[in-house]
């Protein structure tokens, strides 16, 4: 298996654009989590899924923040309009299970101008 | 959620034995502590996970005291390579969400 795949590597947009990262986990794995890192505030969680359902997103800073999963192998993070303060690594994982070990991808740097 | 503790930076020098100790003290019975480790510009990798005792892999041993307050994960003969940021997580195989704390940064030197 490849991995997890996160695309796109890099994003630069200007404040107010639409943004929309991409991820497709591991296969046959239940779980999809989106993190978001920053230097100030470490790795946080903003959504998880299970079997394609969102199970928890109070990690999601606003309403700016949408998140979903079609089917189990894509889920797409869409910022709506974008804000310099989104600026970070988007990280998706997934796992078989919850808590269970996590696979990284390898993250989306989003700068937005 | 249990909350973790752990140092925030660590020095060592290649070939040394270095030993990450994480605080855990409300610690549930269910709970598992976790550890991954994170290169600059990657996701973090999962390296070892353990209930209680020991536990030891090819890249580490994770050494979990009878009351499991804390844990000590355990680097042999560290190298350059070995420089990342270390995270203790604790949580239970269902129902929680995995939640990383601040880590504490490893520097291997020469």
């Amino acid at each position: 298996d490849a991995g997890v795949i996160q695309s796109p590597r890099h994003e630069v947009t200007e404040m107010g654009q639409e943004v929309t990262l991409r991820c497709k986990p591991i296969s046959g794995h239940d779980y999809l989590f989106w993190y978001r890192q920053t230097m100030m505030r470490g790795l946080e969680l903003l959504i998880y899924f299970n079997n394609n359902v969102p199970i928890d997103d109070s990690g999601m800073p606003e309403d700016r923040f949408s998140a979903k999963m079609p089917n189990a192998s894509f889920s797409t993070l869409k910022i709506q309009p974008s804000e310099p303060r989104d600026s970070a690594v988007y990280f998706c994982a997934s796992s078989f299970g919850l808590n269970e070990k996590l696979f990284f991808g390898s993250g989306t740097q989003l700068s937005v101008l | 959620l249990a909350k973790t503790t752990q140092p925030i930076s660590m020095d060592s020098y290649e070939g040394q034995e270095v030993n990450i100790t994480c605080s855990h003290n409300n610690i549930a019975t269910n709970d598992y502590i976790t550890w991954y480790q994170q290169f600059p510009s990657q996701g973090p990798r999962f390296i070892i996970q353990g209930y209680k005792t020991k536990v030891t892999n090819e890249v580490a041993s994770l050494f979990i005291p009878a009351d499991r307050k804390s844990s000590t994960l355990s680097l042999p003969r560290v190298s350059l390579s070995d420089t990342a940021v270390y995270y203790c997580l604790v949580g239970g195989r269902r129902g929680f969400k995995t939640i990383f704390g601040a880590g504490t940064r490893l520097f291997v030197k020469a």
